[in-house]
């Protein structure tokens, strides 16, 4: 079945240390994004990828950065600048960028810093 | 900037009574989606309305797009048990192509 896997489910880290956010899909999709999720608030955009090699920055982009090495693979790095990383991480993909087609979530990481 | 509103933030229902879920943007949109997160996991896609005034249905689910494009609407009818979790609305800002998600309403169905 294709989809998209976000590794690992549950991350606990310290204060001060970066952190990576593993996501993969196989549906083919040149599109990708990273979502931030807080109690009652809706789903806000971290950074969003077109296509290979290429990544924009969304609404909250402070703090995180991104790569496309590959086009199955958007990893997300939270690192020690952002203030409040504590959230709940969606990874999403479609088919292409323009296309207004509906977004494939994966499972989410929950990460907690401490 | 775009800001998508969804009203009400929760709502509690006894299983067997209707319930309904606003959305609305600040911006015309082109069209919106509508995503259902059960607790615990991730949003999944439920259905999109392009046309203005467009109503479609899902088995007790009715979705309704506003005229003017601005506006939207999600009518459960007879909820059960299974309709619990968070409701997104999403659209997209006429000519762009980012999707702005609403706030939620998250339902709780008592049996």
């Amino acid at each position: 079945d294709g989809g998209i896997t976000q590794s690992p489910k549950y991350l606990f880290r310290k204060e001060g240390q970066n952190v990576t956010l593993s996501c993969e899909q196989n549906l083919n999709h040149d599109a990708m994004y990273w979502y931030r999720q807080d109690p009652g608030q809706g789903l806000r955009l971290i950074y969003y990828s077109q296509i290979v090699n290429d990544f924009q920055k969304g609404d909250i982009a402070e703090g995180y950065s991104v790569s496309r090495e590959k086009k199955e693979s958007f990893p997300l790095t939270v690192t020690s600048a952002q203030k409040n990383p504590t959230a709940f991480y969606l990874c999403a993909s479609r088919a292409g960028h323009r296309d207004n087609s509906p977004l494939h979530f994966g499972n989410g990481t929950r990460l907690t810093v401490t | 900037g775009q800001q998508v509103m969804q009203i009400p933030q929760y709502q509690h229902v006894q299983e067997g009574e209707d319930f309904t879920t606003y959305c609305n943007s600040s911006t015309t949109l082109s069209n919106i989606q509508w995503y259902k997160q059960r607790p615990g996991g991730h949003p999944v896609f439920l259905i999109q309305l392009v046309k203005s005034g467009e109503v479609k249905k899902q088995k007790r689910l009715t979705f309704q797009f506003g005229e003017a494009k601005k506006n939207s609407s999600l009518h459960i009818t007879a909820t059960q048990t299974t309709d619990v979790g968070t409701y997104f609305c999403a659209g997209y800002q006429t000519g762009a192509n980012n999707l702005f998600f609403g706030t939620g309403t998250r339902l709780t169905v008592i049996p």
